[in-house]
């Protein structure tokens, strides 16, 4: 069965810092890779997706993701992050033989101090 | 583009007393529907999906059922609550086809006292 790890539970940044949040997984099939946001009082919603093609995809709001097979990573990342980004981002797998099923990581709790 | 309705926002419940939590789809027709579990310090666990009416499959034993008795109507109930029963409930879809993401609604925030 497919698993997925986010190691950072919480990250505190101040405005204009880098971010980097890791995302690991577990599976040897091919896999969808997604990122998934929840703003304070909102629902999840998708960031950024990869299925194929460029492994550095990117997403809404300045956010980027790096798809390395030889590591199972997909680690998000945002050079200079805004107040606005505090949030819960939630790393997701589906394996490709595994019709829309999607693994959740544990979240990153992110809150960027202004 | 898709819209999910979830109710009620939140609800607080004493052990064994029963539940019921529904979820409606809008702007989209025979969807794969879902619900799942945060619990807090944990990530997202899939606790049921549908892939049409009738037709449930529970990802983890528990003390909770799912049923879908119309195309865009998902609800997630139990008979008698438990402790750990406490979360944030998610329904979500999706359509029908492979590598499409997921949709989400605003959840119900769960305690059981």
């Amino acid at each position: 069965a497919q698993s997925v790890s986010q190691h950072n539970h919480h990250v505190i940044l101040s405005e204009a810092a880098s971010l980097e949040l890791g995302c690991n997984y577990s599976y040897g099939g091919t896999v969808n890779l997604f990122w998934y946001v929840q703003y304070p009082g909102q629902h999840l919603q998708l960031l950024l997706k990869y299925f194929s093609g460029d492994p550095l995809v990117k997403g809404i709001k300045g956010f980027e993701a790096e798809f390395i097979k030889s590591k199972f990573s997909f680690n998000l990342r945002k050079p200079s992050v805004q107040w606005s980004d505090t949030a819960e981002y939630f790393c997701a797998v589906n394996a490709r033989n595994a019709g829309n099923m999607l693994t959740f990581g544990g979240g990153t709790r992110l809150m960027v101090k202004p | 583009s898709q819209t999910i309705h979830q109710w009620p926002a939140t609800l607080v419940q004493p052990v064994g007393s029963p539940l019921s939590l529904e979820c409606t789809v809008e702007g989209t027709s025979n969807p794969n529907l879902y619900w799942y579990r945060q619990a807090a310090g944990r990530g997202l666990q899939l606790l049921f999906y549908s892939v049409g009416i009738g037709q449930i499959s529970s990802e983890v034993p528990q003390n909770l059922s799912a049923s879908r008795p119309q195309d865009r109507q998902f609800i997630l109930s139990s008979k008698k609550l438990l402790l750990s029963d406490s979360g944030f409930y998610l329904c979500a879809s999706n359509p029908g086809v492979p590598n499409s993401p997921l949709h989400f609604g605003n959840g119900t925030r769960l305690t059981v006292t």
